[in-house]
């Protein structure tokens, strides 16, 4: 099972708006609507930011939006603050049971 | 509240072997499907497998079948994994996490284990 592709690094200023895309093939992203976005900031475990494509766990703030579009899904934040700042990894069931990870997007508030 | 609780990290010698535990409290033990999820250092977080606490039943990502067996304790509510042949590729920080019944994201995070593999 090969990684969900993700770029590398997205940056924004503060108030911007930044967007993640997140590639898979349709058997994974393209194949169910359980798509789900991680965030993890230095020494941390990952938190919950989106689940179900589009669904925000309580205590997530509006400003995180998720979406899907065939085989790419896409985190959205808008007006970055300087916490945002952290690694994002998207995440999709695979069927049988397995996950497929993104290799991860670094977000930079300038 | 559901708290997983990891074991403490591990220094290993290349061919050995480890086993990590994730102790889970705050919910039925039963209930929630546990994954094991990896991060090698500077590295993305990597999907291992998953068990079944009522049954017992495993899959097993194909890369380590093989080497990686899951296992459960429904005495202690405690799961295990446990990674064979490790060489220092496996140096990673190793995370358990539950699912909610019935949902597909990873809601319920363990800590980490950090997995050393040195000669």
């Amino acid at each position: 099972q090969s990684a969900l592709t993700q770029p590398r690094s997205v940056s924004g200023s503060p108030g911007q708006s930044v967007t993640i895309s997140c590639t898979g093939t349709s058997s994974d992203v393209g194949g169910y609507n359980y798509v789900s976005w991680y965030q993890q900031h230095p020494g941390k475990a990952p938190r919950l930011m989106i689940y179900d494509v589009s669904k925000r766990p309580s205590g997530v703030p509006d400003r995180f939006s998720g979406s899907k579009s065939g085989n790419t899904a896409s985190l959205t934040i808008s007006g970055l603050q300087a916490e945002d700042e952290a690694d994002y990894y998207c995440c999709s069931y695979a069927g049988s049971y397995r996950r497929v990870f993104g290799g991860g997007t670094k977000v930079t508030v300038l | 509240q559901v708290q997983l609780v990891q074991s403490g990290a591990e220094v290993k010698k290349p061919g050995a072997s480890v086993k990590v535990s994730c102790k889970a409290s705050g919910y039925t033990f039963t209930s929630y499907y546990m994954h094991w999820v990896r991060q090698a250092p500077g590295q993305g977080l990597e999907w291992m497998g998953v068990i079944n606490p009522s049954g017992d039943g495993t899959t097993y990502e194909q890369k380590f079948q093989g080497r990686i067996t899951m296992t459960r304790d429904t005495s202690t509510s405690t799961v295990y994994m446990e990674l064979s042949s490790l060489r220092s590729e496996d140096t990673a920080v190793y995370y358990c996490a539950a699912l909610t019944p019935g949902q597909y994201y990873f809601d319920y995070w363990g800590q980490g284990t950090l997995v050393t593999v040195s000669s």
